[in-house]
């Protein structure tokens, strides 16, 4: 059965860095072909995808937040970790981590944590 | 890169009508195109990959067809519970951004 679940602050003041964690159960990173991902939704929006990465350090960023994204990956603890610099109040939304299958592309998605930027 | 339109931007039925929603590429994606459903305070859940393949568990009222720039997905005799937004997503080409979706409203 596969899981996921997201962790971290669910406030962080503009300007700062947010670092969130998914830590995921039921499968494998050193699977050829699956990724984790992470998606957000700003309030009253629609889904984002921000990026993801795969077993051999390949990574995907959303070309509109690639400067401010790093997806880093510890496959001994199953946890991926996002970290977005610069934050904005624009920025607030919930954040999604999700399994990504070769074929099926996110089919298991973790609940969900709501991150809020303010001062 | 490649842009997702959807179409309607919101859908008002009710309950027991077809909904028809529309996906629509800018450029050919081929059969690789998943959609989703997605309902407040919920993870988004994922109905249809490649077009026309619902993925497990899925009721059989849901039904995905198209290829190349062009794609549907329908809902056939609407339950209270379809009530909820709707998201395309290609995956023929980095990035792979989500369409902006369809609202399925009750009417």
């Amino acid at each position: 059965q596969i899981t996921l679940k997201e962790s971290g602050p669910t406030l962080v003041k503009p300007t700062q860095t947010l670092t969130l964690t998914c830590t995921f159960s039921g499968f494998s990173l050193s699977t050829s072909g699956v990724a984790v991902a992470w998606i957000r939704q700003p309030p009253g929006k629609a889904l984002e995808w921000l990026g993801l990465v795969y077993r051999a350090d390949e990574r995907h960023y959303s070309p509109s937040l690639k400067t401010r994204l790093t997806i880093t990956k510890d496959p001994s603890k199953n946890q991926v970790v996002l970290t977005m610099t610069n934050m904005d109040p624009l920025d607030t939304g919930t954040y999604y981590c999700a399994h990504r299958d070769p074929v099926k592309i996110f089919d298991y998605w973790g609940q969900g944590t709501l991150v809020t930027v303010s001062s | 890169e490649i842009v997702l339109t959807q179409s309607p931007a919101t859908l008002s039925l009710s309950p027991g009508e077809r909904a028809t929603l529309s996906c629509r590429a800018s450029q050919s994606v081929s059969s690789l195109l998943a959609w989703y459903q997605h309902k407040p305070g919920q993870a988004p859940r994922l109905l249809i990959y490649d077009a026309s393949n619902r993925a497990t568990g899925i009721p059989a009222r849901f039904s995905g067809s198209g290829s190349g720039t062009d794609f549907t997905l329908t809902i056939d005799s609407l339950e209270p519970e379809d009530f909820a937004v709707y998201y395309c997503q290609q995956r023929s080409s980095w990035p792979i951004p989500f369409g902006q979706g369809t609202r399925l409203e009750i009417k």
